[in-house]
């Protein structure tokens, strides 16, 4: 099972609508990620936090609003969206943000699917 | 720039058989890691394993290994005694050490299909 738990697994919205995604891991690890996934494209970087502060924003529209609250949990928070913004949204952790010799390895949630209507 | 090419859209496999899923790099780091996921229809993204550039062995998982061939740049998974669960996309991925702190470079993945 994985250790980074990730809710809601679904969610259909409306473009005027405001939810959230949420992510929590409990690995001690300081770095968390968003990523989103077409289908069948691989996962592409949207925001990084190392030590609870925003380190890469890949300049991601501002209807994406991440949020660290602690060193475990990690929000998305979703506001207007597009259509084309439906897609797998999914949450990652790893000891730091830095690679490191020995390794470093990225561990993903289940996802959140988004369906934007 | 760092890039992933994985060459195979798609694989299929015999049940039991063995498989191997190709996945070559390119990077100007002398330092990196290289990593394969899992991705079963489900979405969740599943680490399976990890090779160092400075490893001397290849890197082992149970029935996954690493066929690393530095001076290639490759660094192929091979799957042993294929299992009907074992179906799903697969990537590989590469991170450096001394550049693009907390980027991660996947290549387009390969979809594996094992056959009854």
């Amino acid at each position: 099972d994985t250790e980074v738990t990730q809710t809601p697994k679904h969610l259909v919205m409306g473009m005027t609508n405001k939810k959230s995604l949420k992510c929590e891991q409990h690995m001690g690890h300081r770095a968390m990620y968003w990523y989103k996934q077409k289908a069948k494209k691989p996962p592409e970087l949207m925001f990084v936090y190392s030590y609870e502060k925003l380190s890469i924003n890949e300049s991601v529209p501002s209807r994406f609003s991440p949020e660290c609250p602690n060193s475990s949990l990690l929000n998305l928070h979703l506001h207007a969206l597009q259509p084309e913004d439906s897609a797998l949204y999914l949450c990652a952790s790893s000891q730091d943000l830095v690679m490191g010799v020995s390794g470093n390895t990225i561990y993903f949630g289940e996802g959140s699917w988004l369906t934007v209507v | 720039a760092q890039k992933i090419t994985q060459t195979q859209p798609g694989m299929f496999v015999q049940e039991k058989e063995a498989v191997t899923l190709d996945c070559t790099y390119d990077t100007s780091d002398p330092s990196y890691g290289l990593f394969w996921y899992k991705q079963p229809s489900s979405g969740e993204m599943i680490f399976l394993i990890y090779q160092g550039s400075y490893d001397q062995q290849n890197a082992t998982e149970g029935r996954y290994s690493l066929n690393f061939q530095k001076a290639r740049k490759s660094a192929n998974l091979v799957i042993s005694a294929s299992q009907l669960g074992d179906s799903a996309m697969y990537f590989c991925a590469m991170r450096e050490v001394n550049t693009n702190a907390g980027k991660s470079t996947f290549g387009d993945g390969t979809t594996l299909t094992v056959k009854p």
